[in-house]
Order: structure tokens, then C-alpha cells, then sequence
């Protein structure tokens, strides 16, 4: 069974710091990777994408994935109140150009 | 352009009584997805229809239908709700390997 894994949290951080997400994947056959924000009560909306080895950034936030280690994280910089929110990892697995498997999701709180 | 939309927002069922959840989406993708979404378990995925004419099971079909009208809807049916069908369910669609957009989803309860 492919498998997405991820620290439920919460991981708290103070305002300013940088918060680090972590997310490991079962499927070694696993092409492309994503983070998702949640915020509470809503649906979850893309922050980032990664398709090769190394790092990705996008103003606050940047994307690291190690494919020999299986092993994807997304870090934020400077964190803000309002990044408070459920970050998602999700996977899209070898041999499916459709489906994605989500991880369960890591808890966020930034506090003032 | 409203991207994903679904109707109800909201619902409450009997048991035994059934209903069909809306997705319709306006940005030409060709994948449409239905998932859950309950505490602790996560996004899993119900059915999913890579392009029109097509559907195929996903982690937890059972209990579901699915039904893709045309390349812009995507529908789920209940045939007999149940108390563990409730949950949040959410729509999203995307061109095949990018990313998916989600819908605002459906918060269904099954008493």
C-alpha cells in the first residue's frame, strides 16, 4: 500500500521563525510532490509543487525533496499568524498520472 | 470564473435515505476526483474519473456512486446513507499529473 506520512502535530512556532514540515513517502515509483494549506473549516489550495531533486523556493516558502530518501519537506520562512492552517503532502504515485495520495496532515500554530 | 463548485454546502440525512452531491468545474480539466475528508484520516479518495466517459474506483468506494455527466460535472450518489458516511466531502479536478483544484466541499451528516 503507498503510503504518505506526516507529524500530525501540532507544531507550534513563534512569529518570525522559520517552520519546517516533513513528509516521507512509501512509493519510490512516486513522480511528483505537493503541499496543500488548509485552514480550518475550508478546502485545501496549492502552495507549492516539486519534481526534482533539491530545493524550490517561492517567496516565504521553499520545497525540499530527496527522492533516495524518499523524503519531501516544505519550510516557511518568516511565519506569520496567518500561515496557522493543516499543511497536507500529497503524492502523486508511480504508475498513476491521476491520483494523488494525501498525508494526514501536519497542524500549524503561529503564535503572535 | 468560479473554478469548482459543488451544491449542498451542507446536508442532513436519515439513515437509509439517499442523495447525490454536485461537482461541476469551468477550467477545461479533464480529471474530476471526489474525496472524504474525516478527523484524523486524512483526504481519501472515493472515485475518480480520469477523463469524460470514464470512472474507476479510489481508496473507498463502497457505499458510493459516481456518475460523470459531461467534461464539466461529476456527480456522487448515496444510494442508503449511513452514520460513517458522515464526513466532508470534497471535489477537485485537474489536467492528468498537475494539480488538482478543490471545490468549498459538502458537509454531510448521516443520522
Amino acid at each position: 500500500q503507498k503510503e504518505v506520512e506526516q507529524n500530525s502535530g501540532p507544531l507550534s512556532v513563534p512569529e518570525g521563525a522559520i517552520a519546517s514540515l516533513n513528509c516521507t513517502y512509501s512509493d519510490r515509483g512516486s513522480q511528483s510532490f505537493f503541499w496543500y494549506r488548509q485552514y480550518s473549516g475550508k478546502s485545501p489550495e496549492l502552495i507549492m509543487f516539486i519534481y526534482s531533486n533539491g530545493d524550490k523556493e517561492d517567496g516565504r516558502f521553499t520545497a525540499q525533496l530527496n527522492k533516495a530518501s524518499q523524503y519531501v519537506s516544505l519550510l516557511i520562512r518568516d511565519s506569520q499568524p496567518s500561515d496557522s492552517a493543516t499543511y497536507l503532502c500529497a503524492v502523486l504515485t508511480g504508475g498513476s498520472n491521476y491520483k494523488l495520495t494525501f498525508g494526514k496532515g501536519t497542524l500549524l500554530t503561529v503564535n503572535p | 470564473n468560479a473554478g469548482v463548485t459543488q451544491t449542498p454546502k451542507f446536508q442532513v440525512l436519515k439513515t437509509g435515505q439517499s442523495m447525490t452531491l454536485q461537482c461541476a468545474q469551468d477550467m477545461n480539466h479533464n480529471s474530476m476526483y471526489w474525496y472524504r475528508q474525516d478527523p484524523g484520516m486524512g483526504l481519501r479518495l472515493i472515485y475518480y474519473s480520469a477523463s469524460e466517459g470514464t470512472t474507476d474506483k479510489g481508496e473507498v468506494p463502497n457505499g458510493y456512486n459516481v456518475s460523470r455527466l459531461n467534461k464539466r460535472e461529476f456527480s456522487l450518489r448515496l444510494e442508503s446513507a449511513a452514520p460513517s458516511q458522515t464526513s466532508v466531502y470534497f471535489c477537485a479536478s485537474s489536467e492528468q499529473g498537475v494539480t488538482q483544484y478543490f471545490g468549498p466541499g459538502t458537509r454531510l451528516l448521516v443520522l
